[in-house]
């Protein structure tokens, strides 16, 4: 069955360092990658897509690459802020009209001042 | 304010009761989602309409779950004989018609319930 990864435990890192996050799926050949963010009580808000024929994407402090030989993806903040502090969601999603979206566990980042 | 809206944001209730959610998608998004979440884990897919049909549902759905988008616009979800599994963040998202495939799902801010 299809399965995505991320680190189960937390990620602490010192303001201003790059927070690097990692996604990894199994028994899945996803036509996008997506990942967003989500606070506490809140529904995820959408960060970045990336295609599976790309190898990298980024959008402002954010940068995710997508290495579908590794069936990997990683998901970078630069000069990470405090208010980067959430959880992150790595989704996949296949082509077609209906793209279900499959999303992973998540990983939560606390960025410590 | 324009995003995706859910009724109610709480929701207690005891074992056996029937719950029922509603979600307000964007205006003219014609493609509409459930999820449910528990905590530490991510959005568990529920359900699919396009318009008002209701094109895909979850296997894991049991049959006590059941959702209606009656006019193409907004969408209930009720959960009968609730039982305290059933407790989760209940997520709605929607998406504009079909364009690209990179269109992208906006989500409501959820409804928690609680199953006591």
């Amino acid at each position: 069955s299809q399965k995505i990864e991320q680190n189960s435990e937390a990620l602490n890192i010192q303001e201003g360092k790059t927070a690097t996050l990692t996604c990894n799926y199994t028994n899945y050949s996803p036509a996008y990658l997506q990942w967003y963010r989500q606070d506490p009580g809140r529904g995820p808000v959408f960060l970045l897509l990336i295609r599976e024929n790309e190898k990298e994407k980024r959008k402002e402090r954010l940068k995710v690459t997508f290495d579908t030989t590794l069936k990997q993806s990683l998901f970078h903040i630069t000069a990470s802020q405090p208010a980067d502090s959430a959880t992150y969601l790595c989704a996949l999603q296949g082509a077609g009209g209906y793209q279900k979206v499959t999303f992973g566990t998540g990983t939560k980042l606390q960025v410590i001042p | 304010d324009t995003g995706v809206s859910q009724d109610p944001r709480h929701k207690i209730t005891k074992r056996g009761q029937n719950v029922t959610f509603r979600c307000d998608p964007i205006s003219e998004h014609n493609r509409l989602y459930w999820y449910r979440q528990t905590l530490g884990q991510g959005p568990e897919f529920l359900t699919y309409f396009q318009n008002e049909a209701q094109l895909e549902k979850s296997r894991l759905l049991s049959d006590r779950f059941s959702a209606e988008r009656p006019k193409g616009s907004f969408s209930t979800l009720e959960i009968q004989r609730t039982e305290q599994g059933d407790s989760a963040m209940y997520l709605c998202a929607s998406r504009p018609p079909f364009r690209t495939e990179t269109d992208t799902q906006y989500f409501g801010p959820g409804t928690r319930l609680t199953v006591l």
